[in-house]
């Protein structure tokens, strides 16, 4: 079975670019996850789609950060403009449904300098 | 906010030995998580406890889970070198808003 897709896996942008980030699921997982995990802790949920709904993202700053799920597969994730604090490993992860075990792509490191 | 602490923040011992990592957590839990993060396979799920368990096993890990002290533990017997990784409790409140949050991890280290 194939895991959690997610690219690119490596990114380095100048602050004040641009930048996205895209993920794929575990087929038939309705529940994606948007992780971002800063050097030297835990990951910190960002946003949570059921099929192309938005269940929270109470910890996304919205002001720069966008994330879309068409279509209820696919998913990105999107900076713009990137901050220096935006550097992290940013982790996708799927779950069969609310509550189920989650399983997370290899995620994408990214560096802003 | 970063619900779950881990103590210790690092911890190293040799092959063959057991290794316990602890799970301190604030508020009220549906259930308990503990993951494991390498470079080789990134972040796995390992177990899960519900709040209404005191104790589970898989393998060779054992978590304990006190609702009234708010603490887990994980111990990982036998450890091998591979075993080498960072651990993170991550607790989950139910409801229609279920979600997960971590700690910031346990570093162990298994030396051959």
């Amino acid at each position: 079975e194939a895991g959690v897709a997610q690219s690119p896996r490596y990114k380095i942008i100048e602050k004040r670019q641009s930048v996205a980030f895209w993920c794929n699921p575990i087929s038939g997982h309705a529940t994606l996850y948007w992780y971002q995990q800063i050097l030297g802790q835990g990951p910190k949920l960002l946003i949570q789609f059921q099929n192309n709904g938005v269940v929270d993202d109470s910890q996304l700053p919205k002001d720069r950060f966008s994330a879309e799920r068409l279509k209820g597969v696919d998913s990105t994730l999107k900076i713009q403009p990137a901050k220096l604090e935006d550097s992290a490993v940013y982790l996708c992860a799927s779950s069969l449904g609310l509550g189920e075990t989650q399983y997370f792509g290899p995620g994408t490191r990214l560096l802003v300098l | 906010s970063q619900q779950g602490e881990e103590d210790p923040q690092a911890l190293s011992i040799q092959e063959g030995e057991n290794a316990t990592m602890n799970c301190s957590y604030k508020t009220s839990i549906n259930n308990l998580q503990w993951y494991r993060q390498n470079s080789g396979r990134g972040l796995v799920h390992l177990i899960l406890i519900r709040s209404n368990e005191r104790e589970k096993h898989s393998g060779r890990l054992r978590v304990t889970l006190d609702t009234s002290k708010k603490s887990s533990s994980l111990l990982i017997t036998a450890s091998r070198a591979a075993d080498t990784a960072s651990y993170f409790c991550a607790t989950a409140r139910g409801g229609s808003n279920y979600k997960l949050t971590f700690g910031k991890g346990t570093l162990l280290t298994v030396n051959p």
